[in-house]
């Protein structure tokens, strides 16, 4: 049963536009949710976070939006960079140590 | 020292095999994490200790069995593993009883059942 699903296994964008990844959850108990960026060949890396108490999250080039009652949230990357070329993962807790991950979105930037 | 140590890199294994794959993080993070992954699938929660006891284990086949000796130190012993076991097995830690649950990931260990 997947609790956090991202739809879109893949986005390609050009240098310097938007770039919008999507995450849906279906666990209401779910209170903190995180971004995780993965290039080949390692671990994922923490990007950004948000708790449910607040429906953006902003980092530099990186923002989370969530809405709870939509159970959904996105990261947008601006302007985004050929660097910025990886999977990512969305993740959410339920108040424990109990990350769950979506199946990721490969983002490919085009310069 | 941000780092999240995983050994080995890569590891291939017969089925009647007994093998420890090996995690290490001084970060001081008193929770740790096994996770698996499949090819295109997303990493899958295995295992979780807090303060060395484990917490979580999300029904996952005795074959596999977790070991947390010390708060830096993470083992995952593998016995009599099948073919679909090859997976990327990842270790992940983090703090413990924080708002933020941000957690570090080691590289993983690419491991072959044959």
């Amino acid at each position: 049963d997947q609790q956090v699903k991202q739809n879109s296994p893949s986005l390609s964008v050009q240098e310097g536009r938007i770039s919008i990844l999507n995450c849906d959850y279906t666990n209401s108990m779910f209170d903190y949710f995180l971004w995780y960026k993965k290039y080949p060949a390692e671990g994922p890396t923490f990007l950004i976070s948000i708790s449910s108490i607040k429906d953006k999250n902003e980092d530099g080039r990186f923002t989370v939006f969530l809405n709870k009652s939509a159970k959904h949230l996105s990261l947008h990357i601006v302007p985004s960079q050929p660097g910025d070329s990886a999977v990512y993962f969305c993740a959410a807790s339920a108040g424990k140590n109990d990350m769950r991950f979506g199946a990721g979105t490969r983002l490919t930037v085009k310069p | 020292d941000t780092e999240v140590t995983q050994t080995p890199k890569h590891l291939v294994m017969g089925m009647t095999n007994k093998k420890s794959l090996k995690c290490e993080q001084h970060m001081g993070h008193r929770a740790m994490y096994w996770y698996k992954q499949k090819a295109k699938k997303p990493p899958e929660l295995m295992f979780v200790y807090s303060y060395e006891k484990l917490s979580i284990n999300e029904s996952v086949p005795s074959r596999f069995s977790p070991e947390c000796p010390n708060s830096s130190l993470l083992n995952l012993h593998l016995h009599a593993l099948q073919p679909e076991d090859s997976a990327l097995y990842l270790c992940a830690s983090s703090q413990q009883g924080r708002a933020n649950t941000e957690a570090f990931f080691g590289q993983g260990t690419r491991l072959t059942v044959v």
